[in-house]
């Protein structure tokens, strides 16, 4: 059984482009979070997918957007990058919707220079 | 919103019991109070979740009050290994907070 997994581990972009990133959920799971780790902070949640369909959003704009996959994989979005965007970006998989025990990937750190 | 509170830092001495505190006085009654921690720069891992009732599991114990407005998260053998950020939460609102940064001296 392979935990979840996430790609890039490590990302530079400059203000006002767009970054895609990827994660890939526990075996069977079909829930997929993801969440922004501003350094010092806690993690904040950006939103679920549950089967494909959003499940909840947290306070993010709609540059913010995200898919999920048939096989659960999924991705978030970033479009016209800003400087506060710089952060960890972690992924959390789980059995179903909801928050419930999640189990998260190891993130990938994005740097918007 | 059930929001939790918990207290920035705490030490404890490698060995003994580590009791790390967290507020939820707002949480409502079909709510669970997760536990999580984050070592530095991993993603954070499950420790351990409640309802009600006191709870048991290889990592640690979960003491809920019986008014559910509060709840301790119990290492019993603290190890350096312990030493990382603490998050509680609710299952309804994806909040996680600052955390308490427990550090584990030697």
């Amino acid at each position: 059984e392979t935990g979840v997994t996430q790609s890039p581990t490590h990302l530079i972009k400059t203000r006002g482009q767009q970054v895609t990133l990827r994660c890939s959920s526990q075996s069977g799971h079909n829930t997929v979070s993801w969440y922004q780790q501003a350094l010092g902070q806690g993690p904040q949640f950006i939103f679920q997918y549950y089967r494909e369909e959003e499940n909840g959003r947290g306070n993010f704009p709609p540059r913010f957007s995200g898919l999920q996959f048939p096989n659960y994989s999924s991705e978030l979005n970033v479009n016209a990058l800003e400087l506060d965007d710089s952060a960890l970006y972690l992924c959390a998989s789980s059995l179903s919707a909801g928050l419930g025990e999640q189990f998260f990937g190891p993130g990938t750190r994005l740097t918007v220079l | 919103d059930a929001k939790t509170t918990q207290p920035p830092s705490m030490d404890c001495a490698e060995g003994r019991a580590a009791n790390l505190p967290c507020n939820h006085s707002t949480i409502s009654g079909n709510e669970y109070v997760y536990w999580y921690r984050q070592i530095h720069s991993q993603g954070p891992q499950y420790i351990i979740h409640g309802l009600k009732n006191n709870e048991t599991n290889e990592m640690a114990s979960l003491i809920i009050t019986e008014d559910r407005k509060s709840s301790t998260l119990i290492l019993p053998h603290a190890t350096l290994r312990d030493t990382a950020v603490y998050y509680c939460i609710s299952n309804n609102k994806f909040y996680f907070g600052s955390g308490t940064k427990l550090n584990v001296k030697p």
